[in-house]
């Protein structure tokens, strides 16, 4: 299948371990904030969201962390598995007013068996 | 069908061709956007739709890009005299008012190749 990103940072990670990833966002009056998923050759997929108001959200095996002070975003996956390997995005509403979203650069995570 | 739907797959357009790439959002779904991902990047927003209209059109790059939804379902997107900086996988996702402003649903995308 096509590749979603050739030169994109890239975190590899034993299979059972846990991933982190992050993201720095740009606009401190961004108030919702995705993860998005993106398989080779396919769109991305909603993981998990957090307004502004929280600090911390968790679903099933992820966790996203905020940090508003420093304007940092972090993915937290638990028991990392092989089908987590995708390239991993954030997105912020960087105007609250429009219904537009804005996508960091991404970070490839790679799960060795 | 249960997803967004986007055709065709894979395009190849010689320089100086206009192209027309549909997309189906989820049956019922009243928002519809376009994004463009340039190859190793993320998807940047190009437009929004609510229903048949078009609410948002500030991500289009240049007057050659054309976007439409006449009767609130399926949207095309049209590229005139496509370029080789059109070339990028043109993603289209669509959303219902209880998935919030955000709740997009993305489909596989059309891979925009201009030789």
């Amino acid at each position: 299948g096509e590749s979603v990103g050739l030169h994109l940072p890239t975190l590899s990670v034993q299979e059972g371990d846990n991933s982190i990833i992050n993201c720095a966002y740009s606009n401190s009056a961004s108030d919702y904030f995705i993860w998005y998923k993106q398989e080779s050759g396919k769109g991305p997929q909603f993981i998990i969201d957090i307004r502004s108001n929280m600090d911390k959200r968790q679903g099933q095996r992820v966790t996203v962390l905020l940090n508003k002070t420093v304007k940092h975003l972090s993915l937290q996956i638990a028991a990392t598995q092989p089908g987590d390997s995708a390239v991993y995005f954030c997105a912020e509403n960087m105007d609250t007013g429009r219904r537009a979203l804005t996508f960091g650069s991404g970070t490839r995570l790679q799960v060795q068996p | 069908g249960a997803g967004v739907s986007q055709s065709p797959r894979y395009k190849v357009a010689k320089r100086g061709q206009d192209v027309a790439l549909r997309c189906d959002p989820i049956s019922g779904h009243v928002s519809l956007f376009w994004y463009q991902q340039a190859l190793g990047q993320g998807p940047e927003f190009l437009t929004y739709f609510q229903n048949e209209a078009q609410l948002d059109k500030s991500g289009l790059p240049s007057d050659r890009f054309f976007a439409e939804r006449p009767e609130g379902s399926v949207s095309t997107l049209k590229i005139q005299r496509t370029q080789q900086e059109d070339s990028a996988v043109y993603l289209c996702a669509s959303s219902s008012p209880s998935q919030g402003d955000y709740g997009y649903t993305f489909g596989s995308g059309t891979r925009l190749t201009v030789v």
